[in-house]
């Protein structure tokens, strides 16, 4: 199985700050990765599809890249909203599988 | 509007069967896919399995021998029966319609809990 690595595990930035959430695969996923958001007590939320496509209804300060194992989310200008917990999934290979997720706190 | 609602027991005993439904509205069964993944509490989320919109499906290498997922086109209807459940099968169970390999809605989850 692909194993999916997320770093860091928990970050803490400020209102207005360029944050960025790693994630990286034990092989080459040829772009398939999927970015999810979970606010807390709520279910998962689709951000981002295959690396770098927003989701309708995604406010465009969200952005993803990435190539074979390594793979990044981008918020450009961190809002108080964006408090959850991030996950990324690959569905490159069977089963698919997520991260452990990237906890996102305010400073 | 799309809408999907897990259903099932909160509660389930030590070696015993789960069974969940998943019910859906504003979309068919035979035109999206339909995904099953879990969370532990506090934890993170696992994929489960996907009914396919031909009615063929496919598991997580981890559950396969436990788990079967099926579905009632005429009543908008997923199901999700697990066997042999473990403590460790206690998690938040949440169908998705899926998309081209993405989960672009979620229902709001059911909780499980294994325990005697």
């Amino acid at each position: 199985d692909i194993q999916m690595t997320q770093s860091p595990s928990v970050l803490s930035a400020s209102v207005g700050d360029r944050v960025t959430l790693n994630c990286k695969a034990s092989q080459n996923i040829n772009k398939y990765l999927n970015w999810y958001q979970q606010k807390l007590g709520e279910a998962p939320k689709l951000l981002i599809y295959n690396t770098n496509n927003l989701q309708t209804g995604i406010p465009s300060r969200f952005s993803g890249s990435g190539s074979g194992t390594d793979y990044t989310l981008t918020i450009s200008s961190l809002q108080p909203e964006d408090v959850a917990t991030y996950f990324c999934f690959q569905h490159n290979s069977w089963p698919d599988t997520f991260g452990a997720g990237t906890k996102l706190e305010l400073k | 509007q799309v809408q999907l609602k897990e259903s099932g027991p909160g509660l389930v005993q030590p070696s015993q069967t789960l069974s969940l439904t998943c019910t859906v509205s504003g979309f068919s069964l035979t035109s999206y896919h339909v995904s099953w993944v879990r969370q532990p509490p506090g934890k993170g989320l696992e994929w489960m399995g996907v009914i396919w919109t031909g009615g063929s499906t496919a598991y997580n290498s981890l559950l396969k021998s436990r788990l079967s997922i099926s579905r009632d086109t005429s009543k908008s209807q997923v199901f999700l029966k697990m066997n042999s459940l473990q403590t460790e099968d206690t998690a938040t169970y949440y169908c998705a319609r899926t998309y081209n390999s993405y989960f672009d809605y979620w229902g709001q989850g059911v909780m499980v809990t294994v325990s005697s």
